[in-house]
């Protein structure tokens, strides 16, 4: 099973800065890394895919790179909805497993 | 537009069984595969498993198998995820996601809006 590892696990950041979220795999999943977004009672928005593709209607502020093991997901001028939980995913290899979530709040 | 509809909250004794639904619209139900994920309080999430809406062929997460089953109804449009044996530490969210069936690897692209299963006695 492929182990996700995120950092930091909580991110404190001020609105308009840039927040950048760290996701490492324990073995290569190439490309097939996603970024979900998740907000309490809410079901998880798909935000990247293929780690650096954003999903239909995902603003431009929100940039992921990295493939093989390391993983970066950048939030550029952060927005008031933007204070979330951000998790990754891997979707290379059975069984699909998930990082821990960086919760980005307001600092 | 693509909506994923959950059925509600459970409470249930040790040792019960839980069924929970998952109604789909807005999309071809059977172009999707329907994949189970569960997140415990406090937890990271975790893949319980698919099924193939298209021909009901599931694969299930080791950890879970002979505990989980996954059916599906297409004339409603609906997947079911029924865990049996439970016990308190499948105190969880359960939710529902689609991933597009292309024989490639695709993301989880919608997710239903999750429901509380609580085990308790």
């Amino acid at each position: 099973e492929i182990v996700m590892t995120q950092s930091p696990a909580t991110l404190s950041v001020s609105p308009g800065e840039r927040a950048t979220l760290s996701c490492r795999a324990s073995q290569s999943v190439s490309s097939n890394l996603a970024w979900y977004q998740q907000k309490p009672g809410q079901a998880p928005r798909l935000l990247i895919y293929g780690a650096s593709t954003r999903a239909t209607g995902v603003p431009a502020r929100f940039s992921g790179s990295g493939s093989g093991t390391e993983f970066t997901l950048t939030i550029y001028s952060l927005q008031s909805e933007d204070f979330a939980v951000y998790c990754c995913q891997q979707y290379n290899s059975w069984p699909r497993t998930f990082g821990q979530g960086t919760k980005v709040e307001i600092k | 537009q693509v909506q994923v509809v959950q059925s509600g909250a459970e409470v249930k004794k040790p040792g019960a069984s839980v069924k929970v639904s998952c109604k789909a619209s807005g999309y071809a139900f059977t172009g999707y595969y329907m994949h189970w994920v569960r997140q415990a309080p406090g937890q990271g999430l975790e893949w319980m498993g698919w099924i193939n809406p298209n021909t009901g062929g599931t694969h299930y997460a080791q950890k879970f198998q002979g505990r989980v089953t996954m059916t599906r109804d297409t004339s409603i449009s609906t997947a079911y995820m029924e865990l049996s044996r439970l016990r308190s530490d499948d105190t969880a969210v359960y939710s529902c996601a689609r991933e597009k069936l292309t024989g490639y690897y695709e993301p989880f692209d919608y997710w239903g809006q999750g429901t509380l299963v609580t085990v308790s006695s």
